[in-house]
């Protein structure tokens, strides 16, 4: 019954390593997002995906790669891990409709550590 | 441009006391505004909402007046609880001109002592 799921809640790895997020929506939403928040709370959107394609792509560095494979899953891979990846990452999801109230529906989130 | 400016905390009460935490924003169009908590170890939750102007928005005793005037969007609660204890975000989201994104503010922890 959960609404957006993420797994791995936790994930611990090494520096160097490559790691993906997955994140799964039940609620039939058309947009997806990534965030992440770091150590003093604060949000940062990452991706944005519509109907499985990219709409939003803030700085982040190219060793993120969101993927798409559908409009209901929008994964989060990351090449050669970073001391400074290390946060939570919060998947979220909403439908877009023009004069809607669209709220977001968040994920439980993945605690990221690098070692 | 849009943004969201959020008292910065931490913020301590004592049980039953009363809460404002302060949000102000600034938007290009006409923006929905919405409060969302985050308790210990989890996702964000959303609060309430208010889509424009002078709308209030309310859940679970916590209360925000959408003002143009003074482009504030300022959460209060009555009588604080220890389970109140948790991280808000005041968010902006102007779908005419930028679509769903959702502009945060930076988030005020309180914490609630019996």
């Amino acid at each position: 019954d959960t609404a957006v799921s993420q797994t791995p809640k936790y994930l611990v790895t090494q520096m160097g390593n490559d790691k993906s997020i997955k994140c799964e929506q039940n609620l039939g939403h058309d947009t997806m997002y990534w965030y992440k928040q770091d150590s003093k709370k604060f949000l940062k959107i990452m991706f944005s995906y519509n109907n499985k394609e990219l709409i939003i792509n803030e700085t982040v560095p190219n060793r993120f790669s969101p993927k798409s494979p559908d409009k209901a899953h929008l994964n989060l891979h990351i090449n050669s891990l970073e001391l400074g990846d290390s946060a939570v990452y919060f998947c979220a999801s909403s439908q877009i409709q023009q004069g809607q109230n669209n709220e977001q529906f968040f994920g439980p989130g993945t605690r990221l550590t690098v070692l | 441009g849009n943004s969201v400016t959020q008292m910065e905390g931490p913020v301590t009460l004592s049980e039953e006391a009363f809460l404002t935490i302060n949000c102000t924003y600034t938007a290009t169009g006409y923006p929905s505004l919405f409060w969302y908590v985050q308790y210990p170890g989890e996702g964000l939750q959303l609060l309430l909402k208010a889509t424009k102007a002078d709308d209030k928005g309310s859940n679970k005793g916590f209360e925000a007046t959408y003002r143009k005037e003074t482009t504030s969007f300022h959460l209060e609660k009555g009588s604080v609880q220890v389970s109140d204890s948790a991280v808000y975000f005041c968010a902006l989201s102007d779908l005419l001109n930028t679509g769903n994104q959702f502009y945060f503010g930076t988030g005020t922890s309180l914490t609630v002592i019996p």
